[in-house]
């Protein structure tokens, strides 16, 4: 089975632009987290999916939104990106969320670099 | 108080000894606790999973678990060079499903 896949692998933006990032979560998996993690930091949780709807938000300005589809994939929006936005994208799958004990695997990320 | 805490490192072994991993968390409700190994320039790849005081053994990794004092580490016995990489802690906060990360332990096994 294919594990979690992310695109695009690296962007590079200007201040103020928008970016969309993307996941596909592991197959029979219904939930996606979002974390950011600026280098030398552990990740942070942004945004976590189940069945399209939003289960848990970080402590994110609002420039940051995410949707997930009938297909379970998602997407991770920031719009007027600042440089600190800077940062290794990740995106988590989850088989069956509400348990704490669910693992999350992670996907390859995406880099964004602001100019 | 950070809610997840690991000792900053970096950390150093020679090949072949054992690398112990530290981790203190600041929510007594906890339930579940993840170690990520990440290389550089990689993202976070789940280790181990424990739930329960006490120690869990998979191959050269030992987590162990103590609720009552608020700790996880990771051991890695017999280390090597392939191991070195920034160990990162995750917690469930209380009954939070999102992880909570430390800042990761970087380290380096010499060989």
């Amino acid at each position: 089975d294919a594990g979690v896949t992310q695109s695009p692998t690296h962007l590079i933006k200007t201040r103020g632009q928008q970016v969309t990032l993307r996941c596909s979560p592991i197959s029979g998996h219904k939930s996606v987290s979002w974390y950011q993690q600026v280098l030398g930091q552990g990740p942070q949780f942004i945004f976590q999916y189940y069945e399209k709807e939003e289960r848990g938000r970080g402590n994110f300005p609002d420039r940051f939104s995410a949707r997930q589809f009938p297909n379970y994939s998602s997407e991770l929006n920031v719009n007027a990106l600042l440089l600190g936005d800077s940062a290794l994208y990740l995106c988590a799958s989850i088989k069956t969320p509400g348990l704490a004990a669910e693992t999350q695997y992670f996907g390859p990320g995406t880099r964004l670099l602001v100019l | 108080q950070k809610e997840v805490e690991q000792n900053s490192g970096p950390l150093s072994v020679p090949e072949g000894a054992i690398a112990s991993l530290n981790c203190t968390y600041s929510d007594r409700g906890s339930q579940s606790f993840f170690w990520y190994r990440q290389y550089s320039g990689k993202s976070p790849e789940l280790i181990m999973s424990i739930y329960s005081n006490g120690d869990k053994e998979d191959g050269r990794f030992t987590a162990q678990l103590n609720k009552a004092s608020q700790y996880v580490s990771l051991l890695i016995r017999d280390s090597q060079p392939s191991d070195s990489a920034t160990y990162l802690c995750a917690v469930n906060i209380g009954s939070a499903r999102q992880l909570t990360f430390g800042s990761g332990t970087q380290l380096t096994v010499l060989p």
